[in-house]
């Protein structure tokens, strides 16, 4: 079963715009979660985590939002801009020292 | 040096050959981690080693892999009797105890044929 979801495989979003990534969770046990960013041939790039005593962490143009009760948390990208055009995976782990367990990703593409 | 890496990059191995894929973290890190990302999947996780402790081998899928790390440092992940669902990514990252975050590596690409 999977304990992390991205529903979306691929996102379409104008530059200039934003771009939001959804991913649910099923084990109430998660307290730390993180959005990771992946080109092609390269491994993930961590982008911003958030722990649960918090419903939001912001980075530049980047923002996390974490709902626990509905076992969800968004990335939100604004503005968009072409070279945010990657695959976003969400992670979550407990602790926060054990492995990560990742979502199958959201391939985010940027049209100009 | 500055970054995870991962050798070799690319692997293409015969079903029932064994392989090795090496992994060198970020110096000074404690904790190294092996997952892998099988197409369309996100990724895996399959070991994890954190200092001297024993190693957490809950995500490994069968008695065919291994890994090890020599002194505290390089990683090996070996596969025996590799299979055709061997084939994937696999993606080595290490991180400062405490850190939350992982620093991954390019990955090694593994085509069983």
């Amino acid at each position: 079963d999977q304990q992390v979801k991205q529903n979306s495989p691929s996102l379409s979003v104008q530059e200039g715009r934003i771009s939001i990534l959804n991913c649910d969770y099923t084990n109430s046990m998660f307290d730390y979660f993180l959005w990771y960013k992946k080109y092609p041939a390269e491994g993930p790039t961590f982008l911003i985590s958030i722990s649960s005593i918090k419903d939001k962490n912001e980075d530049g143009r980047f923002t996390v939002f974490l709902n626990k009760s509905a076992k969800h948390l968004s990335l939100h990208i604004v503005p968009s801009q072409p070279g945010d055009s990657a695959v976003y995976f969400c992670a979550a782990s407990v602790g926060g020292a054990d492995g990560l367990t990742f979502g199958k990703g959201t391939h985010l593409i940027i049209q100009p | 040096g500055a970054g995870v890496s991962q050798s070799p990059s690319n692997k293409v191995t015969e079903k029932g050959k064994d392989v090795e894929l090496r992994c060198d973290p970020i110096s000074g890190h404690t904790a190294l981690y092996w997952y892998r990302q099988s197409l369309g999947q996100g990724l895996e996780f399959l070991i994890y080693f954190q200092g001297n402790s024993a190693p957490d081998k809950s995500g490994l899928p069968s008695d065919r892999f291994s890994a090890e790390r020599t002194g505290g440092s390089v990683s090996t992940l070996t596969i025996q009797r590799t299979q055709q669902e061997d084939s994937a990514v696999y993606l080595c990252a290490s991180s400062l105890m405490g850190q939350g975050y992982h620093t991954f590596g390019s990955g090694t690409r593994l085509t069983v044929v």
